[in-house]
């Protein structure tokens, strides 16, 4: 059964520093990793898509992927208390079937 | 642009009754489509995914059933809910080559009581 991880916090980090969001997963045939972000409330929304080894960066985001160490992360710069969500980590072995998803990290951004 | 309705947006329903959430994307053809159940303090369970008309492939079983009528309509049905019913359902779809990502609708939030 395919797995994945997330430490379901809540990780508080100061307005301005770094947050880092950590995933692992079970299943060494996945192919695709998603970062989405969700309000409390609200559907998940995509932030981050990654699909070879290293870093990713998209503005204040930077995804990161080891294969080897089936080991998935999202670093957000410069937080803002917009930032403030669920962090939801998916992934999928490239067919046509779903995503699995982490139960998700909570993140608090303090001002 | 792509654009993935659902509706009804809540929904508070006794034990017992039928259920019909539906589902609609615009903006784009013979998408991959997928039904998700996110319970309070659960994270994300795939329920139903189809990859055409006709076509539904059940992840978890369970008293819920799935159809795809139409190439861009997705419903959601159960004859008798349960309790265990309860939560935040959401629909999705992606583009058909498989592995591709996922875009969420607003999501049905039902209450069963």
């Amino acid at each position: 059964q395919k797995e994945v991880e997330q430490n379901s916090g809540p990780l508080s980090v100061p307005e301005g520093a770094i947050a880092s969001l950590n995933c692992t997963y079970s299943d060494r045939g996945s192919q695709s990793f998603f970062w989405y972000r969700q309000y409390s409330g609200k559907s998940p929304e995509l932030i981050m898509s990654i699909y070879s080894n290293g870093d990713k960066e998209d503005g204040r985001f930077t995804a990161q992927l080891n294969k080897a160490s089936q080991y998935v992360s999202l670093l957000i710069r410069d937080s803002q208390p917009s930032d403030s969500a669920t962090y939801l980590c998916a992934v999928s072995g490239g067919g046509a079937d779903g995503l699995t998803f982490g139960k998700g990290t909570h993140l608090i951004i303090q001002p | 642009s792509q654009t993935i309705h659902q509706w009804p947006a809540t929904l508070v329903q006794p034990v017992g009754s039928p259920l019909s959430l539906e589902c609609t994307v615009e903006g784009t053809s013979n998408p991959n489509l997928y039904w998700y159940r996110q319970a309070a303090g659960r994270g994300l369970q795939l329920l139903f995914y189809s990859i055409g008309i006709g076509q539904i492939s059940s992840e978890v079983p369970q008293n819920l059933s799935a159809s795809r009528p139409q190439d861009r309509q997705f419903i959601l049905s159960s004859k008798k809910l349960l309790l265990s019913d309860s939560g935040f359902y959401l629909c999705a779809w992606s583009v058909t080559r498989g592995g591709e990502t996922q875009y969420f609708g607003p999501g049905t939030r039902l209450l069963v009581l």
